[in-house]
């Protein structure tokens, strides 16, 4: 499985656009890039998943370069509500047995 | 439409003792996995179910075993409880069907602590 590398902690403010990259060197060609957030004593919730390019929802957009070593999560216009713990997540999902393994996250906190 | 469920919330039990820990999945889903998540850690895999068989397992010792019922709620049993035993256990349910996205839907977990 591909180890992931993201910063341990990020600040910001409100209103402003928060962008998480992610390390992923060994990513396999079936491997997809998901990730996930999750608030304190809550099971992490899926945000938005990606095999590259750009995706975009509701919520935030991923981007993947074309060597897909790396991506980022792009959150626009944060609200104190974001403050929580993003999960950088790589695994080949096409099976429905994913096995997924999480590193220790990015710390977001988002200040008035 | 009931996400996924899991009993009890929190827990406290001294070394040595066994707990089980119980999930249901979200509807219609059959895949269950179960995490353990330490305090300031990320969710470690600890084992998934499909079809009531163990389809894949962490670097988990054998004290942790689960089982997996016909109606695909699951079961997560500790046993021989250790003080780092301490820690959220998540459940996580989804869909087996081949090509469909991997979003995993966890339960809010069960807290247990050992004394």
């Amino acid at each position: 499985l591909a180890k992931t590398t993201q910063p341990i902690s990020m600040d910001s403010y409100e209103g402003q656009e928060v962008n998480i990259t992610c390390s992923h060197n060994n990513i396999a060609t079936n491997d997809y890039i998901t990730w996930y957030q999750q608030f304190p004593s809550q099971g992490p919730r899926f945000i938005i998943q990606g095999y590259k390019t750009k995706v975009t929802n509701e919520v935030a957009s991923l981007f993947i370069p074309a060597d897909r070593k790396s991506s980022t999560l792009s959150l626009p216009r944060v609200s104190l509500s974001d403050t929580a713990v993003y999960y950088c997540l790589v695994g080949d999902i096409q099976t429905g047995f994913q096995k997924l393994v999480f590193g220790t996250g990015t710390r977001l906190l988002v200040s008035p | 439409d009931a996400g996924v469920t899991q009993s009890p919330t929190h827990l406290i039990k001294t070394r040595g003792q066994q707990v089980t820990l119980r999930c249901s999945p979200k509807s219609g889903h059959d895949t269950v996995s179960w995490y353990q998540q330490a305090l300031g850690q990320g969710p470690q895999f600890i084992f998934q179910y499909y079809e009531e068989e163990e389809r894949q397992r962490g670097n988990f010792p054998d004290r942790f075993s689960g089982h997996q019922f016909p109606n695909y709620s699951s079961e997560l049993n500790v046993n021989a409880l250790l003080l780092g035993d301490s820690a959220l256990y998540l459940c996580a349910s989804s869909l087996s069907l081949q090509g469909v996205t991997g979003e995993l839907f966890f339960g809010e977990g069960s807290r247990l602590t050992v004394l």
